[in-house]
């Protein structure tokens, strides 16, 4: 069964990068099948993609957030990662990481979520 | 960026009623529909992709329609379990889209 965890800093000061991991297990995420991605939800608010990522180098952003994200991939670890840069209060959310499948761009899989909060 | 707009943002509906719930797209989306429940606290599942077909494990009461701008989710006879948030999301596009949400509360 494929399982998806993520992890990092639950507390990120304004203006500094918020960094999180996703580690998959069950699964490879050396795969043409799939993109892996990064959702988020702002305390009592709804979903918002990020972006994702195919192994082997695509990379599609929110054009919202394009400028401020990076999401890579570690195949020897099975992880793929998140940096946002120049966090704000408005980035504090729940970040949920995702299995996406490449053709139906739907996201099957998902990381139970990380609270990162934005704050000195 | 093709945006996504469900309504109503909230419902109240009792243990038994069917429920609808809409999404309408910006633009053209073929049936590249998707969607979701949530659960307080927990992350979306997948309930209906392609706009009508049911994802392996989904009761049958769920059910989705439409091909264009115009969607809907339906939940026939609501069970306990249902009440939750609903979200659409497009993909038609792989820069994807979410609606914002439909919360359905028990009355």
């Amino acid at each position: 069964q494929l399982q998806l965890q993520e992890s990092g800093p639950g507390l990120v000061k304004p203006s500094e990068t918020l960094s999180l991991t996703c580690t998959v297990s069950g699964g490879s995420i050396n795969s043409s099948t799939y993109y892996w991605g990064w959702i988020r939800q702002p305390p009592g608010k709804g979903l918002e993609w990020i972006g994702s990522k195919y192994y082997g180098g695509s990379t599609y952003n929110s054009p919202s957030l394009k400028s401020r994200v990076t999401i890579s991939a570690d195949t020897s670890k099975n992880q793929f990662s998140l940096k946002l840069s120049s966090v704000t209060a408005a980035d504090t959310a729940v970040y949920f990481c995702a299995r996406i499948h490449m053709r139906e761009l739907l996201l099957d899989y998902w990381g139970h979520g990380t609270l990162v909060t934005v704050s000195s | 960026d093709i945006q996504m707009t469900q309504s109503p943002s909230s419902l109240t509906a009792s243990i038994g009623d069917s429920v609808t719930i809409t999404c309408r797209a910006s633009q053209s989306i073929n049936n590249f529909l998707n969607w979701y429940q949530q659960k307080p606290g927990k992350a979306p599942k997948l309930l209906i992709y392609a706009a009508s077909s049911l994802q392996s494990g989904v009761p049958s009461r769920f059910s989705g329609s439409g091909s264009g701008t115009d969607f809907t989710l339906t939940v026939s006879s609501l069970q306990p379990e249902d009440f939750a948030t609903y979200y659409c999301q497009q993909s038609y596009r792989t820069t994807l889209t979410f609606g914002g949400g439909t919360k359905v509360e028990i009355k």
